[in-house]
């Protein structure tokens, strides 16, 4: 049982340029969500989705855009990758909004230079 | 909604009692989470208030009137090492900045 799943794990970019990361779950989980985790910091989440067709923006909004393709896999752009994005991604899902287990992929580490 | 982790790191020895710090500020009954992230590992959930059960030794009680929800073990294991993290949910979850807990031998 694979759970979430997160691609790719490593990614380095030159500022300026454009990328996105993938997450898709198979636990027939309703809502999804993008966290990144930088040291001191915390988990700041930075959209999610509460059910298939919805987005949310979350704390950390700025730079980033989302798309739930379906129930199973929502991604992440970066349009014009800054190395304030440099950072580890983490995407989770959960049973819905109202279920407050998260179930966490492995992490994007990101570095923009 | 806010939740504070106040220390970043805590160090603690093998068999000393570990207290893990968490506040928060929430307008409604906030439901309140430990995650746990041991190195090479993924995140996840270690308990909720609502659970009132203790893992792996850990226990967690909500006090409404300190707006807290400490974690809290009573004699501490070097497989306790692990960064942890209290989380409040509402219509989404956030987290606090996270503790280090690094146990010594």
């Amino acid at each position: 049982n694979a759970g979430v799943t997160q691609t790719p794990k490593f990614q380095v970019l030159k500022t300026g340029q454009s990328m996105t990361l993938q997450c898709a779950q198979d636990m027939n989980h309703n809502s999804m969500y993008w966290y990144r985790q930088d040291p001191g910091m915390g988990l700041r989440l930075i959209y999610y989705s509460a059910s298939e067709g919805t987005t949310d923006k979350g704390e950390v909004p700025n730079g980033y855009n989302v798309s739930r393709l379906n129930k199973r896999e929502f991604s992440l752009r970066l349009e014009s990758a800054a190395p304030s994005q440099t950072s580890v991604y983490f995407c989770a899902s959960s049973a819905g909004t109202g279920a407050g287990e998260l179930f966490f992929g492995e992490g994007s580490r990101l570095t923009v230079l | 909604q806010r939740v504070t982790q106040p220390e970043k790191l805590l160090s603690v020895f093998k068999g000393a009692p570990v207290e893990l710090k968490c506040n928060y500020s929430y307008s409604g009954s906030p439901e309140l989470f430990w995650y746990v992230q041991y190195s090479r590992q993924r995140l996840q959930l270690l308990l909720r208030h609502i659970s009132r059960e203790s893992i792996k030794g850990f226990t967690a009680d909500l006090n409404k009137g300190e707006t807290s929800f400490h974690l809290k073990k009573p004699f501490a294991q070097e497989e306790d090492s692990a960064m942890y993290y209290c989380a409040l949910r509402d219509d989404k979850i956030i987290f606090g900045k996270g503790t280090r807990l690094h146990i010594l031998p």
